[in-house]
């Protein structure tokens, strides 16, 4: 069965310090791939998205990420956080073609940042 | 505007009783999706209906029984509710395969 697992459970930073959150899938097959944030008590927010093409993709409010297919990692990253980034992070893939396109989230990571 | 909306946002109830949470939505999207949200914010799939046919129903208790009467409604039934059911329920709507949107969410508090 599919599966995405993300690296960190919760992370501290501090204002401007540089953010990677580690997300792999298991699956072979072709994926598209998600990351979403989750401000404290709202819903999920699409913050960026992979389906072909360029492997490095830009999203909202800075954040980017890099899809490496040989390592099946799609990593977030952002040089400099803001308090205003405090919110969990959530990877998550679907799988084309079948399974209804459903999404199939890692555990999320919980963002604190320092003012 | 809402793009997806649930009602409502806040459900407090007793064990045994059945309720019922509404998500709606305005994209145009064919396919509808329920997940649960546990305490640990682990998010899990539980239905998906694409034009209004069922095509993913993640080993959810029969309890749970989703309706969907048109492509933009997809409504939660849940019949005597156990302690387990609480959770937040999230709605979401795509083009089949492509990003999903998420309604608000709907926080179930079972006493």
């Amino acid at each position: 069965a599919q599966s995405v697992s993300q690296h960190n459970h919760h992370v501290i930073l501090s204002e401007a310090a540089s953010l990677e959150l580690g997300c792999n899938y298991s699956y072979g097959g072709t994926v598209n791939l998600f990351w979403y944030v989750q401000y404290p008590g709202q819903h999920l927010q699409l913050l960026l998205k992979y389906f072909s093409g360029d492997p490095l993709v830009k999203g909202i409010k800075g954040f980017e990420a890099e899809f490496i297919k040989s390592k099946f990692s799609f990593n977030l990253r952002k040089p400099s956080v803001q308090w205003s980034d405090t919110a969990e992070y959530f990877c998550a893939v679907s799988v084309l073609y079948n399974q209804g396109g459903k999404l199939i989230f890692g555990q999320g990571t919980e963002l604190s940042v320092k003012p | 505007d809402t793009a997806v909306s649930q009602t409502p946002k806040y459900l407090v109830t007793q064990m045994g009783n059945d309720k019922s949470i509404k998500c709606e939505q305005n994209l145009g999207h064919d396919t509808m999706y329920w997940y649960k949200q546990d305490s640990k914010k682990f998010l899990k799939i539980m239905f998906s209906y694409n034009n209004k046919e069922l095509i993913i129903n993640e080993t959810v208790p029969n309890r749970f029984s989703p309706k969907s009467p048109d492509k933009a409604h997809l409504n939660l039934h849940i019949n005597s509710l156990e302690l387990g059911d609480s959770a937040v329920y999230f709605c979401a709507s795509s083009h089949r395969g492509g990003e999903q949107f998420f309604g608000p969410g709907t926080r179930l508090t079972v006493l």
